[in-house]
């Protein structure tokens, strides 16, 4: 079964990096995943899909800042020089032959 | 720019039906595939349908299939979402969101999402 795995919540200071983890279910470390942001009160917003060999794409006017990883069923967001608008919901979502699916989502805090 | 823009949200009640839309524009809206993702209260995201550039394949999650049906008109630039037999459990905020391939077959990744329409379900 094709399933996503987040950690609930991750904090950070202002002007430091956090880098965020998704990982895939066993079996599928080949999968490629998109990253989305929701700030709150909201919609989500796409921020890269990221391909297995770490290979990645970004969305439109999405800052350097914001960069993609991956080691085998870990897929990685890593964001750089923190700033207070960065606290918000996190997403990784994936896809296989008719169905999606996403993460639970990771809360980032920037203190 | 890319706009998606839904609405037709509101209060139902348990067993009643529902037909959410989306306008979209800033792009050639009948050569990508649509999807709706649903968000209830202070949970996380989730899928709830895709459809592909013509209309003519469209993929659902167990949770809401033979319930909901999605559908397009390319001609009017608009996706549909007819939701029936509806629960409390469907309460949530619907968003629209565009795939970024052209013409792309399948289920895959979304590059543009709508601020969504609230959807509540309760007697």
């Amino acid at each position: 079964q094709l399933v996503l795995t987040q950690s609930p919540s991750a904090s950070a200071s202002l002007g430091a990096s956090v880098k965020l983890t998704c990982t895939l279910s066993s079996g599928h470390s080949g999968y490629g995943i998109a990253w989305h942001q929701q700030q709150p009160e909201k919609g989500p917003r796409f921020l890269m899909k990221l391909n297995s060999d770490g290979s990645h794409t970004k969305g439109d006017g999405i800052p350097d800042r914001f960069s993609g990883s991956s080691s085998g069923a870990e897929r990685y967001l890593t964001i750089s020089s923190l700033q207070s608008e960065d606290e918000a919901d996190y997403y990784c979502q994936t896809w296989g032959p008719g169905i999606v699916v996403f993460g639970g989502g990771t809360k980032l805090t920037v203190l | 720019e890319v706009q998606l823009l839904e609405s037709g949200g509101g209060l139902v009640q348990p067993g009643g039906s529902l037909r959410l839309s989306c306008a979209a524009s800033g792009f050639t809206f009948s050569t990508y595939a649509m999807n709706w993702v649903r968000q209830a209260p202070g949970k996380g995201l989730e899928w709830v349908s895709t459809i592909d550039s013509s209309g003519g394949a469209t993929y659902y999650p167990a949770s809401v299939k033979g319930r909901f049906t999605i559908s397009r008109d390319n001609s009017k630039n608009t996706l549909y979402l007819q939701m029936n037999s509806l629960r409390a459990e469907d309460t949530a905020l619907y968003y629209c969101s565009k795939d970024p391939r052209t013409y792309g077959s399948g289920t895959y990744s979304f590059d543009y999402w709508g601020q969504g329409t609230l959807v509540t379900v309760s007697s």
